[in-house]
């Protein structure tokens, strides 16, 4: 059973707006990813980490960023949010490696 | 980096019916998973299989690491078995990569 959470489950936001989404594990998993989703459409990693002070730019393009200064809290932050940051954003964790990951039930994000 | 790609895109059965979902990646793979994504958008494990065969009650998957593939078989589908099956897999680079998906609907 996997312990990762997301908050908030769902957030409607005005243009411009600084908003934070956080993820939290109870793992200890060193390996922490996001990942935005479109409605219909697959998912695709926009930021990871191995580990404490670790962050790394995923395949897609995104204005968000992220920390990691504990283990356990991997939060994203838009500085301004935009319409175009509408979308489903899941947060997932693993062991180090290629090991099997894990994610939180995600937040549906809405600029309006 | 790997490529992953899910066929088919989109399946209807009805209750009771097996099926075959395929994932097909570019490069080795140190990770494969499989994933059901519920109505709500949540991404459930369900197998973890970067070579080999499992199963888990009418689910089984097997992936052939030599051939890049790996299939999940769904057997005497339900209703609840509805939504969208990803595969994703890892390489040399440690990311796992999703494919674009199976939406399967399954009807009473």
């Amino acid at each position: 059973e996997a312990d990762i959470y997301q908050t908030p489950r769902y957030l409607v936001i005005g243009t411009g707006k600084k908003i934070t989404l956080e993820c939290s594990q109870t793992m200890g998993h060193d390996k922490m990813y996001w990942y935005q989703q479109d409605p219909g459409m697959e998912l695709h990693l926009i930021h990871y980490s191995y580990g404490v002070n670790s962050t790394e730019k995923g395949d897609l393009s995104s204005e968000s960023t992220v920390s990691r200064i504990r283990t356990e809290h991997f939060p994203l932050t838009l500085e301004s949010a935009r319409p175009s940051h509408t979308s489903q954003y899941l947060c997932a964790s693993s062991l180090p490696g290629n090991t099997e990951a894990f994610f939180g039930q995600g937040t549906r994000l809405t600029v309006v | 980096g790997i490529q992953v790609e899910q066929s088919p895109p989109d399946l209807i059965l009805q209750e009771g019916a097996n099926s075959t979902l395929r994932c097909n990646f570019s490069d080795s793979v140190n990770n494969l998973q499989w994933f059901h994504q519920n109505p709500w958008g949540q991404l459930i494990n369900l197998f973890y299989i970067p070579s080999g065969t499992k199963q888990n009650g009418r689910l089984s998957a097997t992936t052939v690491a030599t051939e890049r593939y790996s299939l999940l078989y769904i057997s005497s589908s339900q209703t609840t078995d509805s939504g969208v099956y990803f595969c994703a897999a890892g390489g040399a680079t440690n990311k796992l990569i999703f494919g674009t998906g199976t939406l399967l609907a399954v009807q009473p």
